[in-house]
C-alpha cells in the first residue's frame, strides 16, 4: 500500500528565503505526482503536475522535480514572500489497492510553513 | 466557470442524525472521490467512484455511504454509524489518471 511521507512536518524562514521542501513515496509504482496549497479552513489548490515519465516542473517560484526510481519528490520556493505561508501536500497517484484497477491520490500529511515578513 | 462545488460550507449534526454533504462538478470528470481531513492526520480516502452508478469504499467507509446516480454529483451521507464524524471533508474530481486532481473548497462537519 502506498505512503507518503513529507519532511519538515513545519517550518518558519525569513522573507525572501529559498527553500524546499521534501516528498517521498513508497511504491514507486506511480502516475502522476501533485503538489497542492491548503490555506486554512480552505480546499486544496492544484500548485504543480509532475507525470511519472517527467523529471520537473515549474510555475512562477515553483519547481517540483520528481526521481520516481527513488521514490521522492522536492518543491522549491525560490525567494519566499509571506504570501506563500500555507500547508504544502503532496499527493501520489497510483492504484490504490493491489489487484485492482482503480487509481487515486495517496496524500503526505504536509508541511506547514510560515514565511515570517 | 468549471469545478467543483461543496456544499454546505459548515454543517452541525447532534447524535443520532444523518447527514448529507454535497459535491457536484461542472468539469465533465468521471472520477469522482471522498476525503475526511482530521488535523495531524492528513487526508484519508473514504469513497471513490470512478464512473456514474459504481463507487468504491476506501480506507475508511464505515459509517458513510455515497450514491452516483449522475456524473455531475457524488453526495456523502454521514451516518450515526459514525462515532467520530467532526472533520473537514474535501470532495476532488478528475478525468484520467494523467491529468490533475481539482478539489472543493470543503465543509467542516460538527457534532453538537
Amino acid at each position: 500500500k502506498q505512503e507518503v511521507t513529507q519532511i519538515p512536518a513545519a517550518l518558519s524562514v525569513p522573507e525572501g528565503e529559498n527553500l524546499v521542501l521534501n516528498c517521498s513515496f513508497t511504491d514507486s509504482a506511480i502516475y502522476n505526482l501533485q503538489w497542492f496549497r491548503q490555506d486554512p479552513g480552505k480546499g486544496l489548490t492544484s500548485l504543480l503536475l509532475i507525470q511519472s515519465s517527467q523529471r520537473e516542473q515549474t510555475s512562477g517560484r515553483l519547481n517540483a522535480s520528481l526521481d520516481k526510481s527513488s521514490g521522492r519528490s522536492t518543491l522549491y520556493i525560490a525567494a519566499s514572500q509571506p504570501g506563500d505561508s500555507a500547508t504544502y501536500l503532496c499527493a501520489v497517484r497510483s492504484r490504490l489497492y493491489s489487484g485492482g484497477g482503480a487509481d487515486g491520490l495517496t496524500f503526505g500529511k504536509g508541511t506547514h510553513l510560515i514565511i515570517q515578513p | 466557470d468549471g469545478g467543483i462545488t461543496q456544499s454546505p460550507k459548515y454543517l452541525f449534526r447532534k447524535e443520532g442524525q444523518n447527514v448529507t454533504l454535497s459535491c457536484e462538478q461542472n468539469l465533465n470528470h468521471d472520477a469522482m472521490y471522498w476525503y475526511r481531513q482530521d488535523p495531524g492526520q492528513g487526508l484519508r480516502l473514504i469513497y471513490y467512484s470512478q464512473i456514474v452508478n459504481d463507487f468504491q469504499k476506501g480506507d475508511i467507509a464505515e459509517g458513510y455511504s455515497v450514491s452516483r446516480e449522475k456524473k455531475e454529483s457524488f453526495p456523502l451521507t454521514v451516518t450515526s454509524a459514525q462515532k467520530n464524524p467532526t472533520a473537514f471533508y474535501l470532495c476532488a474530481s478528475s478525468w484520467r489518471r494523467d491529468t490533475e486532481a481539482f478539489f472543493g473548497q470543503g465543509t467542516r462537519l460538527t457534532v453538537v
